[in-house]
């Protein structure tokens, strides 16, 4: 069965650490892995990624994806209470175009 | 641009009655997904359509729940008969093509509560 897993499922930390959150998955033919941040609305799309080793970033956020142990991690330093959140892991495989696969999501949460 | 657009915010149905739930996607986009979220559950595929089209609707429950996107006017998911099992998050995104570069964007959500 096709499937992302997200851990943790809740973190709480204080302003100014550095976070990291795992999400693997187990899909048939894989075409990409995308973060999502979700606050009380819309989930925010922050980083695509299909290719190994090749990190991506966005300001303190960071992304990197490593599709011989079917994993990926999301990096937040300098962590901010506006980073208070869930973070929702989605996978995109074959068979259809227009179907993602979502992890459970991991609650955020950052303490002045 | 007004994004991905959804009506309602909130919807309060009874037991038994239907549910109309309406996304309009971002202009120039003609690909719409619907996705469930329940209490403490990460988002699940129900169906993405086309214009006049659906692609796949592996995920819809096979009663009650159907979907459309007309040639004209907002994306319609439409449950009958609900029940309490139904009370979730609704959200729709849309994409102006397939697997775009920089995913879904996504409406704010539809939270349908059955009582």
């Amino acid at each position: 069965e096709d499937k992302v897993v997200q851990s943790p499922l809740s973190l709480v930390v204080h302003e100014g650490d550095t976070v990291t959150l795992n999400c693997s998955y187990e899909v048939t033919n894989f075409r990409s892995l995308l973060w999502y941040k979700q606050e009380k609305k819309a989930p925010t799309f922050l980083f695509m990624l299909t290719s190994s080793g090749i990190e991506k970033k966005s300001g303190r956020l960071s992304s990197i994806l490593d599709k011989k142990e079917l994993f990926s991690i999301l990096n937040i330093t300098a962590t901010q209470t506006g980073d208070s959140a869930v973070y929702l892991c989605a996978v995109r495989y074959g068979g259809s175009q227009g179907n993602l696969i979502f992890g459970k999501g991991t609650k955020l949460s950052v303490k002045p | 641009n007004a994004g991905v657009m959804q009506n309602p915010r909130h919807l309060v149905r009874r037991r038994g009655q239907e549910a109309r739930l309406r996304c309009s996607p971002m202009k120039g986009h003609s690909h719409v997904y619907w996705y469930r979220q329940l209490p403490e559950e990460g988002l699940k595929f129900m169906v993405y359509l086309q214009k006049e089209n659906i692609i796949d609707e592996s995920g819809m429950p096979k009663e009650r729940f159907s979907a459309e996107f007309p040639k004209e006017g907002p994306s319609i998911l439409r449950i009958q008969q609900v029940v309490r099992g139904d009370s979730a998050a609704y959200f729709c995104a849309s994409s102006p093509q397939p697997g775009a570069p920089y995913g879904y964007t996504f409406g704010s959500g539809t939270r349908l509560t059955v009582v």
